[in-house]
């Protein structure tokens, strides 16, 4: 199947810090990149849609101003975390599509905010 | 809207056994997809099984197989002759044509010697 890899695996930052994080379809093109959070013990949940070349869809209640998403390239999607806080931990996954066709998931990132 | 749901946070089955794992799932879109992912405690999602709503057939690959019943707006997975690296949270996803993927709650799994 399709790869799709993310940087960095994890990554510990200080309350009030940004951390950038990177989504990378790695044997194909993705035209549509998915970003989900996913709490200790909990399902994963959407946070943002985001289309080659256009802004991305934020779910309700995901603040589009502190999760920064940018789709720059047919390969590559990032999610900053602006002024990170410690309620900002949690395990992000990154997914990718080629039109609508399947989803291939990244291994995740694990955010950890002191 | 798309809904998935999974009633049993927690499953357990003994070594060598087979286990139904429960997923419901609501759209009023008249194409979609159903999924299976293993999440060990990696983190990585792993992918099991797809079954289309078009599709005649159950799917299955290997040890699993998908019982869809598509009146009742079912999908659950069965895992057969259980081994201990089957333990692990198991998620059902729905998906419709240009819409994104859900899931369930999920369902922890663990496979007992």
């Amino acid at each position: 199947g399709a790869v799709v890899s993310q940087h960095p695996s994890w990554v510990i930052c200080k309350s009030g810090t940004s951390v950038k994080i990177e989504c990378r379809s790695l044997d194909f093109q993705a035209t549509t990149m998915f970003w989900y959070r996913q709490f200790p013990k909990q399902s994963l949940m959407l946070m943002a849609t985001s289309n080659e070349g256009s802004k991305a869809t934020y779910e309700q209640g995901v603040e589009k101003d502190k999760f920064l998403i940018n789709h720059a390239s047919l390969t590559l999607s990032t999610l900053t975390v602006t002024s990170a806080h410690p309620e900002d931990s949690s395990f992000y996954i990154c997914s990718a599509r080629w039109e609508d066709y399947e989803q291939y998931f990244g291994p995740g990132t694990r955010l950890t905010v002191t | 809207a798309q809904k998935i749901t999974q009633t049993q946070p927690g499953m357990f089955v003994q070594e060598k056994e087979a286990v139904t794992l429960d997923c419901t799932y609501d759209t009023s879109d008249p194409s979609y997809g159903l999924f299976w992912y293993k999440q060990p405690s990696s983190g990585e999602m792993i992918f099991l099984i797809y079954q289309g709503s078009y599709d005649q057939q159950n799917a299955t690959e290997g040890r699993y197989s998908l019982n869809f019943q598509k009146a009742r707006k079912s999908a659950n997975l069965v895992i057969s002759a259980s081994q201990l690296g089957d333990s692990a949270m198991y998620f059902c996803a729905m998906r419709s044509p240009n819409n994104d993927m859900r899931f369930g709650a999920g369902t922890r799994l663990t496979v007992k010697p």
